[in-house]
């Protein structure tokens, strides 16, 4: 595809059980980000790959709060026991690599709401 | 550590005149910094970035911003908007180890006929 996409593009789930959101980084991009957005926190970091490891998963909120990407393509982020403060938007981005200030493509994100 | 800040929260403008963003960025180095775009139900989209060289930066859509490292800003600017510019604008900077982009709070902009 064009561009990154993400998947599902809106999820409403039970506080307590599990989630799992996609994304699908542009071709040949080394480099995948997660991002939140949520009212109160604004757009927060959370974890970075470079390839197939996670050098920097300084902004996971909590342990419940787990990500892996695989074949350095695909990520899913996985939110385990899901709380009401896990409402948020959820964004994926990627980049050619993570060494510069390369741009990051942003997907158009999962909008999270547990109820 | 890294922050940003947008000291204005909204922002309204008439069409065809001037407007302005402010950004102002905490950092220890010489940042990256970036701004980007987000309409009402899209994502994010990069409008230009510094990151060495010349202080003013051209961008898409009519877009430019300066960097002045004695003031630790980097403002956005467009000379005419357009009722097309309406949008929330987010002022990050970057690292060279990574690039984990830091947001500021964003500022949205209303265009008024």
């Amino acid at each position: 595809g064009a561009g990154v996409s993400q998947s599902p593009s809106n999820k409403v789930t039970e506080k307590g059980k599990d989630v799992e959101l996609r994304c699908d980084p542009i071709s040949g991009h080394t480099a995948l980000y997660w991002y939140r957005q949520s009212l109160g926190q604004g757009l927060e970091f959370l974890i970075y790959f470079q390839g197939n490891s996670a050098p920097d998963k300084s902004g996971l909120p909590s342990d419940r709060f787990s990500a892996e990407r695989t074949g350095g393509s695909v990520s899913t982020l996985t939110i385990q026991r899901t709380q009401q403060e896990d409402s948020a938007v959820y964004l994926c981005a990627s980049s050619l690599d993570g060494g510069g200030p390369n741009e990051q493509f942003f997907g158009p994100g999962t909008r999270l709401t547990v109820l | 550590a890294q922050s940003v800040t947008q000291p204005d929260i909204h922002i309204t403008v008439s069409e065809g005149a001037s407007l302005e963003l402010r950004c102002n960025y905490s950092y220890g180095a010489t940042p990256y910094l970036f701004w980007y775009v987000q309409s009402p139900g899209q994502g994010l989209q990069l409008l230009l970035k510094y990151f060495s060289g010349d202080t003013l930066v051209q961008g898409i859509k009519g877009f430019e911003a300066e960097f002045k490292r004695s003031q630790s800003s980097f403002n956005l600017r467009k000379p005419s908007v357009h009722w097309s510019d309406a949008a929330e604008y987010f002022c990050a900077v970057g690292r060279a180890a990574g690039n984990k982009l830091t947001f500021g709070g964003g500022t949205r902009v209303l265009v008024k006929p």
